[in-house]
């Protein structure tokens, strides 16, 4: 089976741009999160997706969007770009939103803002 | 608010001998805890978690972590380590409530096997 696909692999912006994440769960997962990784830290949380509805939202600027379509997939949309943006994406998702099963993650996205 | 802490940020151990990376949390209520793995310029891999029961929880690749609610801690173990273990380990704690999938990562711990 496929596990978490993410696209695009790499990508340069500059500041002020705007830019469209894509992510594909493993077939089945109807829970999608998005996490921003910047280097020498740890995944931040930034969304959750569940059944198309939002079911969490970190700590991010409203800048910051995302949705979920019918097949499960996900988009995350940033706005107004900022150097500070610079960071690997990563997209997990997960079987349900309410039991504690694992979370799978994809290769992420890495963006570059310049 | 729920928190995790890897007070190493590097830890080297030679290839054949046992390693620990440590991890402590605070949360309220039950801790779901799990360890994740990073290659470089890869993508997070589940290791193991714990939710309930058994204090020694048994992972991928060997590995296994043991849960010590009195410490607070959850130190991710392996009897004997290999060259290719090394990567960046990070402690995770799933965000309380049950609402959210929200996990709350460490800042990791750098693991360097050493041949």
């Amino acid at each position: 089976d496929a596990g978490v696909t993410q696209s695009p692999t790499h990508l340069i912006k500059t500041r002020g741009q705007q830019v469209t994440l894509r992510c594909s769960p493993i077939s089945g997962h109807k829970s999608v999160s998005w996490y921003q990784q910047v280097l020498g830290q740890g995944p931040q949380f930034i969304f959750q997706y569940y059944e198309k509805e939002e079911r969490g939202r970190g700590n991010f600027p409203d800048r910051f969007s995302a949705r979920q379509f019918p097949n499960y997939s996900s988009e995350l949309n940033v706005n107004a770009l900022l150097l500070g943006d610079s960071a690997l994406y990563l997209c997990a998702s997960s079987l349900w939103d309410r039991d504690v099963s694992e979370q799978f993650f994809g290769p992420g996205t890495r963006l570059t803002v310049l | 608010a729920q928190s995790v802490a890897q007070p190493e940020d590097q830890v080297n151990v030679a290839e054949g001998n046992p390693l620990t990376v440590k991890c402590t949390y605070s949360v309220s209520g039950n801790p779901y805890l799990f360890w994740y793995v990073q290659y470089p310029n890869r993508g997070l891999q589940f290791l193991l978690k714990y939710i309930t029961g058994d204090n020694l929880v048994k992972g991928s690749y060997g590995f296994e972590a043991e849960f010590n609610k009195s410490q607070t801690s959850f130190h991710l173990k392996k009897p004997s380590a290999l060259v290719s273990d090394s990567a960046l380990y990070f402690c995770a704690v799933r965000d309380g409530g049950g609402a959210t999938n929200k996990l709350i990562f460490g800042t990791g711990t750098l693991l360097a096997v050493q041949p």
